[in-house]
């Protein structure tokens, strides 16, 4: 049971390439979501689903883009990278978005840095 | 906006001793409290929820407390071992997983 799987687990990119960060989870879960974060700041949602086909912005969206083609697969895609958004980023499934039944899965994070 | 605070940032204490790891937030309008445990290089895996209507939860030798109309809650760990060493957060939510509010963590180190 592979659980929420990341990739790649580390990047370094230049100022204004684009990339895509890579989250896929086996457990048929229908929220998803990416979360930023940085030294001495908590967690950070950037972007949310609540299934195949809905997607929604969360907190600090600016310069992310995503897409929910399938239930498994919530790509996070950087559209002109800078360097503040070096950051580890986490994605994180549940089998709702209602918190106090739905505990959240996380997956091992991906560390980017921009030069 | 809600802001959540973990203090202190890092600890670190000798093996055996119980310790308290405590968590603050501005606004009591929660419908839950979750506290984390974060390993180097892992992600977020949760060990004790609180909903707002409960003042205490327990697992094994951990137990939450959250005094809603105070905004805190802290988390105990009886007898400390050195496996216990991770990175702690707190997340307090309204209902819904997509409007949860993180605390920065407290590091704890237990020392053999």
């Amino acid at each position: 049971n592979a659980g929420v799987t990341q990739t790649p687990k580390f990047q370094v990119l230049k100022t204004g390439q684009s990339m895509t960060l890579q989250c896929a989870q086996d457990m048929n879960h229908e929220y998803m979501s990416w979360y930023r974060q940085d030294p001495g700041m908590g967690l950070r949602l950037i972007h949310y689903s609540v299934g195949a086909g809905i997607t929604d912005q969360g907190e600090v969206p600016n310069g992310y883009n995503v897409s929910r083609s399938t239930t498994e697969d919530f790509p996070l895609r950087l559209l002109s990278a800078a360097p503040s958004q070096t950051s580890v980023y986490f994605c994180a499934s549940s089998s709702g978005h209602f918190s106090g039944a739905n505990v959240l899965t996380f997956g091992a994070g991906s560390r980017l840095t921009v030069l | 906006k809600q802001e959540v605070t973990q203090i202190p940032a890092a600890l670190s204490v000798p093996e055996g001793e119980n310790l308290v790891l405590n968590c603050s937030f501005t606004d009591s309008a929660i419908y839950n409290l979750q506290w984390f445990r974060q390993d180097p290089g892992k992600g977020l895996t949760s060990l004790l929820l609180i909903q707002s209507s409960q003042r205490e939860q327990t697992s094994g030798r951990l137990n939450a407390s959250l005094d809603k109309s105070s905004g805190r809650s802290t988390l105990y760990i009886a007898a400390s071992q050195p496996g216990d060493s991770a990175t702690y957060l707190c997340a307090v939510s309204r209902g819904n997983n997509n409007d949860m509010r993180f605390g920065a963590g407290t590091r704890l180190t237990v020392k053999p």
